[in-house]
């Protein structure tokens, strides 16, 4: 199993400003993920955060507004830019090994936008 | 890509008796499916998954159920407690780990 640390859990921002958001694995992991969830809907695919290489972005999503890092095995970060109240959201990262199906969550950060 | 949808948004439970959570999917070619539990405040957590050449997987009081036929999955809690109250989605995972969630199901539990 893993342990999945994000930060912050909430933030509240001004339009047009940049969130960085955290996100520590207690282990070694092959794969990272961000997801977005809007507030009693579903998770949607933001992108696979790569190891020493760029993430991979899924439809709908551009490196220049969410761009993402991942330094090592263990962290990644993911910053929501130039912000909007469109993008008031709960960001998950999660983090899995090769071969598992099994996915772990960070709790999330709540974004509000203003 | 494709999606994962659940039958019914919400679901009332009797404290004891037996729930059953419906999804239907429309990609044939995903390796496994997979059930998570989302309690409030809190992020997905792993319940069950089965894999596509499987139509039954037994856990501790859930049992997953997969119809390719009509490419159907349901997950059956066996005598529902206050703790199985939460957002339970339904996903399927490619063969390269990502997922594609469902919609979800809101059960509560009656005492």
């Amino acid at each position: 199993s893993a342990v999945i640390s994000q930060k912050p859990s909430r933030d509240i921002c001004q339009r047009g400003t940049s969130l960085t958001i955290q996100c520590q694995v207690d282990s070694q992991v092959t794969m990272m993920f961000w997801y977005r969830q809007q507030p009693g809907q579903s998770l949607t695919l933001i992108a696979t955060a790569n190891q020493g290489s760029e993430a991979t972005y899924e439809s709908g999503f551009v490196i220049d507004k969410f761009p993402i890092s991942r330094p090592n095995l263990t962290f990644s970060t993911l910053t929501v830019s130039n912000m909007s109240p469109e993008d008031s959201s709960i960001y998950l990262c999660s983090a899995q090994s090769g071969g598992e199906t099994e996915a772990f969550f960070g709790q999330g950060t709540r974004l509000t936008v203003v | 890509g494709e999606s994962v949808g659940l039958h019914l948004p919400t679901l009332s439970v009797q404290e004891g008796d037996n729930s059953i959570i419906n999804c239907a999917y429309s990609n044939s070619a995903s390796d496994y499916f997979i059930w998570y539990k989302q309690e409030s405040g809190k992020g997905p957590q792993f319940i069950i998954d089965i894999r596509s050449n499987m139509d039954k997987r037994q856990g501790q009081r859930v049992t997953v159920l997969l119809n390719k036929t009509v490419k159907h999955l349901s997950l059956q809690i066996a005598a529902t407690q206050p703790g199985d109250s939460a957002v339970y989605f339904c996903a399927e995972m490619s063969n390269d780990y990502k997922l594609s969630f469902g919609a979800g199901t809101t059960v509560t539990v009656r005492a």
